[in-house]
């Protein structure tokens, strides 16, 4: 089963609003998450690291302001989508890593996938 | 800085056919090589890994051998079922153990009876 959840896993909305996407890691702790978007026929493109306790690291050219990522606890990321547009339109994927960190796995949500009208 | 690339897709192939998907990288130092799958409506899922050169990750009947002669990370099955149809995705996580795994561009394989 499942490791790491993500909710919502379809969202739709209207440009201009925020949107919020839940991150859980089921059963382990992660101090650590990743934030990846996933464009169509494309790569994964790491967004930002998600830190327990102490603010996100993006990836450059990521806008920090438009998407807040905040890792409320030890099982818990969040990333908000502020002031959405079309252009944020994607699928964002979340993952932990493996607690037994020697062998480097990561564990990936399902996915959100997020429609800006 | 680190990147990954893979063979374009998508492959299409019958069943019992041969599969190899190409999957080159740029790193500084010693990176460790992932393949991971998503499956149709599914999340990404570890496939197999490899953590140093001349290693070979393998599982479900799928191989992957880290050359570093070649910076290379092919992934080959010897005979592919439908059930293997899916996006693969090779990567690579950095020396310095972030953790954070960088991806290439996915390679799309389809499985026909």
């Amino acid at each position: 089963g499942a490791v790491v959840s993500q909710h919502p896993s379809r969202v739709i909305c209207k440009s201009g609003t925020s949107v919020k996407i839940e991150c859980r890691s089921l059963d382990f702790q992660a101090t650590t998450m990743f934030w990846y978007r996933q464009f169509p026929k494309q790569s994964l493109m790491l967004m930002a690291t998600s830190n327990e306790g102490s603010k996100a690291t993006y990836e450059q050219g990521v806008e920090k302001d438009k998407f807040l990522i905040n890792h409320a606890s030890l099982t818990l990321s969040t990333l908000t989508v502020t002031s959405a547009h079309p252009e944020d339109s994607s699928f964002y994927i979340c993952s932990a890593p493996n607690p037994t960190r020697a062998t480097g796995e990561l564990f990936f949500g399902e996915g959100s996938r997020l429609t800006v009208l | 800085g680190n990147s990954v690339t893979q063979m374009e897709g998508p492959v299409t192939l019958s069943e019992e056919a041969f599969l190899t998907i190409n999957c080159t990288y740029t790193a500084t130092g010693y990176p460790s090589l992932f393949w991971y799958v998503q499956y149709p409506g599914e999340g990404l899922q570890l496939l197999l890994k490899a953590t140093k050169a001349d290693d070979k990750g393998s599982n479900k009947g799928f191989e992957a051998t880290y050359r570093k002669e070649t910076t290379s990370f092919h992934l080959e099955k010897g005979s592919v079922q439908v059930s293997d149809s899916a996006v693969y995705f090779c990567a690579l996580r950095g020396s310095g153990n972030t953790g954070k795994l960088i991806f290439g561009q996915g390679t799309t394989l389809q499985v026909k009876p």
